[in-house]
């Protein structure tokens, strides 16, 4: 069990750019999560794949950001045209599927997202 | 729609102390579990211990016991003997509805030695 594991740790980049962050769950974990951490807030659900299915993604996720978990192994989050407001520490988490959404989640350390 | 309300920014404790973090939730689903997480200074989030609504008995690990009271929602979080090591942010989470957990904004616990 090597842990959850995001990259990059950090990111900068300016208004109107693109970005991409990867996230490699847990081997034998079929879920996956993205949250969103702004400073002083606890994480915001985002979405979440079972296997390569997107099962569910919140009304935060505005139709410039993308998620995809092709083969249900690693996932990708996509943020276009990015903007000030998209600042953030990304959080991908993966579980087991055993409790459903209740399985205990299992955090990477993050992608803190900066843009200037 | 399930809310989490941790009313307490921040806290502090004396080494070896004892402290408890406060947490409310309201949901309308009669079955479904209580988390407190814990986030170190720029560590990964990690699971502290998990609470079935169904079952009366608070839950223990080692450490660290929860008060839950289904009636009050209330769902706190007792840190026996504390170590400098639980310093960081707690975070209660709701699981519920079968939808994805829903977080408090935290609570930034220090550990004085």
């Amino acid at each position: 069990d090597t842990g959850v594991s995001q990259n990059p740790r950090h990111k900068i980049t300016k208004r109107g750019q693109n970005v991409t962050f990867r996230c490699d769950p847990i081997s034998e974990h079929n879920r996956l999560y993205w949250y969103r951490q702004t400073l002083g807030q606890g994480p915001e659900f985002l979405t979440y794949f079972q296997n390569e299915a997107q099962l569910e993604k919140s009304r935060l996720l505005s139709d410039r950001f993308s998620a995809e978990r092709p083969k249900g192994s690693f996932s990708t989050l996509e943020i276009q045209r990015t903007e000030q407001g998209d600042s953030a520490m990304y959080l991908c988490a993966s579980s087991s599927s055993a409790l459903a959404h209740y399985s205990p989640l299992h955090f990477g350390n993050g992608t803190r997202l900066t843009v200037t | 729609a399930q809310t989490v309300t941790q009313s307490q920014p921040e806290m502090s404790v004396q080494e070896a102390e004892t402290v408890t973090l406060s947490c409310t939730y309201d949901t309308s689903e009669n079955n479904y579990y209580l988390f407190w997480y814990k986030q170190p200074p720029s560590r990964q989030m990690i699971l502290v211990i998990r609470q079935e609504a169904y079952k009366q008995q608070n839950a223990t690990e080692n450490r660290f016991s929860v008060n839950f009271q289904k009636a009050a929602k209330s769902f706190s979080l007792k840190i026996s003997d504390s170590q400098l090591g639980d310093t960081a942010m707690y975070f209660c989470a709701l699981g519920a509805g079968n939808t994805p957990l829903v977080f408090g904004k935290g609570t930034r616990l220090s550990v004085i030695a």
